[in-house]
């Protein structure tokens, strides 16, 4: 079965830019989307096919892919960016999430 | 604006039954393909399984292809997921979300608050 694979934490100050990496076979030929969740909370979408914002979501997020990797980065990181992270992309018709990084803002 | 409410969720015995429910308001729901999607204690989200706008395609994770049944009720808004020969490790937080656009693309933009599920004897 298809496997993402992310960092299990990834620890930056704040106002500093922090990189989510998600690696997967042939990942630059697939859509990904980026989900984060604090805790007790239901995970929110972030990036949807690989580099696109929804509504309301901060500037501060992006994304992007490159062979099979892709990237989600946090500029100006703040506290409230502290969370979970996820990375999301789908193999025949079945969804697969990446287990997760948290990121901790010194 | 969108809801989506689960409820259903439980103790329930090892090999046992439940049946979980997601009920969708502020949405055209028949217009999507709904997913459930779990998460255990201090883990990870798992994608459980998803249904097409008619109900006709239905896809399983391998973790409960078998045991597990999705379906949905257009007329009601509601969104189902009957889980039967339930093991200690069906133990999760239930979600059930939205997709929006199809399973090549697609993306979960709308998730409920999710509906314990505990199987334990």
């Amino acid at each position: 079965s298809y496997e993402l694979t992310q960092p299990p934490s990834v620890s930056v100050s704040p106002g500093q830019t922090a990189s989510i990496t998600c690696s997967g076979n042939k990942l630059g030929d697939k859509y990904t989307s980026w989900y984060q969740q604090k805790p007790g909370q239901s995970p929110v979408v972030l990036i949807y096919q690989d580099n696109k914002r929804p509504y309301g979501i901060s500037w501060r997020f992006s994304g992007s892919t490159s062979g099979n990797t892709a990237t989600l980065t946090i500029s100006a990181t703040q506290a409230m960016d502290e969370a979970d992270y996820y990375c999301q992309t789908w193999d025949i018709s079945t969804a697969v999430f990446g287990a997760g990084t948290k990121v901790t803002v010194l | 604006q969108v809801q989506l409410v689960e409820s259903g969720g439980g103790l329930v015995k090892p090999g046992g039954s439940l049946r979980l429910s997601c009920a969708a308001s502020g949405i055209t729901f028949s217009d999507y393909y709904m997913s459930w999607i779990r998460q255990a204690p201090g883990k990870g989200l798992e994608w459980v399984s998803h249904i097409s706008t008619s109900g006709s395609t239905k896809y399983y994770a391998d973790s409960v292809k078998g045991r597990f049944s999705i379906s949905r009720d257009n007329a009601q808004n509601s969104l189902y997921l009957e889980m039967n020969s339930l093991r200690a490790e069906d133990t999760a937080v239930y979600y059930c979300a939205r997709l929006n656009g199809d399973t090549a693309m697609g993306y979960f933009d709308y998730w409920g608050q999710g509906t314990p599920l505990t199987v334990s004897s």
